[in-house]
Formats: C-alpha cells, structure tokens, sequence
C-alpha cells in the first residue's frame, strides 16, 4: 500500500484565498483525522470521521474550515477565506477501529501551508 | 480532560548511549498511552502502544516503555541510541473514544 497520501505538498498562497487540502486514505481503514500542526500549539485535531461520517469537529477553528469526505477513498479540508494565522503543516491520518486499532493512526506527509 | 506531558524540550544524547524520553499523563479511568516518531518532514509514526498487560511495552526500531501507574508516567526508552534516532517523539493518550491528544514533543539529538 502507498500510504496515506496529501496533495499538494506545498502550498502558497494569499490572504483571502480559498485553499483545499486533499486526502487518500489507505485501503481498507474506517476512520480519517485531519490534524494541524504549528510551532506554538503543536498537534491539534480539527476533525475526524467514520466510514465518511463527520463524528467530532470540535477542533475546527471556525467556519472558514470546512471538511467532507465524499467517499472511503477520498477526503478534503477546505478554507475559505485563508488568513496568515491559517499557516501550519496540515497532516490527515487513518485508521482501521476494529479491536481499539483506531489509535494507531497512519500519517500522511502533510501540507505545508504558507498563507501571505 | 486526558492529557499528557513532556517535561524536557530537548534530549540530548551520544549515540550508543541509553535514550530517555520522559511523559507523565493524567487521565480519569484506565489509561491508553501510545508513543509516535516524526522524522524530519515527515508525519507522525506509530511506535508503540499501552492499553492493559505488562506494564514493559516493546515497540518498533528497538524502542520500548514502562508504564509506572504509581508515578502516572510512561517513558520511552532504548537501551543504544543511533544518530537515525534524531526526530521529534510525541507521547499521547486517549481522550475519547477513538480521540487521541497528543503532547508537545520533545526533540531528540543523537550526537555522533
């Protein structure tokens, strides 16, 4: 299996854009975490799902996010409008449940985020 | 709320030398404490977890941990470092069903 896979990898772009972050998620597994990661808060969890269900979006910042998952195969992150603040390394993670397994999370590479 | 901490901010150590990385927790019930790797530009690897059983948990690439339930800690450990070892270890718990929260990290220089 290739893993969990990001695109892009990078992305620039300016304040008042709109930006989407995309998502495959290995073969096979029921569950799909969207984390942000940043230097002052560290790891944070924005939302995650269940065989494509949003199940908790707590951590979603506010209503610039938006996430779907219109299939076991694919996911998106969307903000709407960006803000410099919105600059992080975005990771999405999957799992299988089954057992307690969902803990052990697979990694996609990320998406470096630069808002200007 | 389930939390961990990472006391240390960085962990220096010679390579060949045992490797200590600190994590207490505080959590409300029987903990889930699990250890993750990130190398440099990468995302997060899974190491190793503690769910119930022997309180030594062996994990990948040599690493393992003790759970101390009267110290609330779980620190990871390996008996000889390796330079390729330098990476960010997060240690996290369970904070709800099917949650995890992770902490800070800690960044681990193995020096030559």
């Amino acid at each position: 299996d290739a893993g969990v896979i990001q695109s892009p990898r990078h992305e620039v772009t300016e304040m008042g854009q709109e930006v989407t972050l995309r998502c495959k998620p290995i073969s096979g597994h029921d569950y799909l975490f969207w984390y942000r990661q940043t230097m002052m808060r560290g790891l944070e969890l924005l939302i995650y799902f269940n065989n494509n269900v949003p199940i908790d979006d707590s951590g979603m910042p506010e209503d610039r996010f938006s996430a779907k998952m219109p299939n076991a195969s694919f996911s998106t992150l969307k903000i709407q409008p960006s803000e410099p603040r919105d600059s992080a390394v975005y990771f999405c993670a999957s799992s299988f449940g089954a057992g307690g397994s969902s803990y052990e999370q697979y990694f996609g590479p990320g998406t470096r985020l630069t808002v200007t | 709320a389930q939390s961990v901490a990472q006391p240390e901010d960085q962990v220096n150590v010679a390579e060949g030398n045992p490797l200590t990385v600190k994590c207490t927790y505080s959590v409300s019930g029987n903990p889930y404490l699990f250890w993750y790797v990130q190398y440099p530009n990468r995302g997060l690897q899974f190491l190793l977890k503690y769910i119930t059983g022997d309180n030594l948990v062996k994990g990948s690439y040599g690493f393992e941990a003790e759970f101390n339930k009267s110290q609330t800690s779980f620190h990871l450990k390996k008996p000889s470092a390796l330079v390729s070892d330098s990476a960010l270890y997060f240690c996290a718990v369970r904070e709800k069903i099917n949650r995890l929260a992770f902490g800070k990290g800690n960044q681990v220089v193995v020096i030559p």
